[in-house]
């Protein structure tokens, strides 16, 4: 059974770097073929493609975001890890960490519950 | 980044009614497109993948179809579970990105 779970502050303040961590289990990250990525939705919005970490350690950033993403993964802790720099209040939101892999063309498949975060000061 | 446009926006249906949903991407992306539902305040679910493959779990009322740029996602026959939002999500190149959602509200 796959399951995934965010963690951090609920928090943060303007220019701030705001750390999630994934902690999931049921899969490896060193298995051949899995993914995790990261989304997030403001509230009331839709869904955004952040970034997304491959088993291999290929790693890819949306390009609107890319200079203040870094994706991470331990898989001796079945971790991954997104840090976001210089927080703004337009970076409010839930974020989502979810599983891909082939076997479902690469969609996620699996998604944690979520973890709102918000900035303000 | 490619572009995904969902139509419409929002829909009001009753149940048991057939409700198809299309989603248009900005240049072609083969058959590399997903729907999802969202509930509230719950993360969203995969429905369909790889443009029509059902995922595992889904009821049969939940199909896809379409390739290039044009997508539709049908539901038979509408359930008092199914009143969400729906998400389409293109996986062919990076970034990823998903429509702007569509609601499904109840009549």
């Amino acid at each position: 059974q796959i399951t995934l779970k965010e963690s951090g502050p609920t928090l943060v303040k303007p220019t701030q770097t705001l750390t999630l961590t994934c902690t999931f289990s049921g899969f490896s990250l060193s298995t051949s073929g899995v993914g995790v990525g990261w989304i997030r939705q403001p509230p009331g919005k839709a869904l955004e493609w952040l970034a997304l970490i491959y088993w291999n350690d290929d790693k890819r950033y949306s390009p609107s975001l890319k200079s203040r993403l870094t994706i991470t993964k331990d898989t001796s802790k079945n971790q991954v890890v997104l840090t976001m720099t210089n927080m703004d209040p337009v970076d409010t939101a839930t974020y989502y960490c979810a599983h891909t892999s082939y076997s479902s063309s690469w969609f996620f498949d699996y998604w944690g519950q979520g973890t709102l975060v918000t900035v303000s000061s | 980044a490619i572009q995904m446009t969902q139509s419409p926006s929002s829909l009001s249906a009753s149940v048991g009614d057939r409700v198809t949903i299309t989603c248009r991407a900005s240049q072609g992306i083969r058959n590399d497109l997903g729907w999802y539902q969202q509930k509230p305040g719950k993360a969203p679910k995969l429905l369909i993948y790889a443009a029509s493959s059902l995922q595992s779990g889904v009821p049969s009322r939940f199909s896809g179809s379409g390739s290039g740029t044009d997508f539709t996602l049908t539901i038979s026959s509408l359930q008092p579970e199914d009143f969400a939002t729906y998400y389409c999500l293109q996986d062919y190149n990076y970034p990823h990105t998903f429509g702007q959602g569509t609601k499904l509200e109840i009549k």
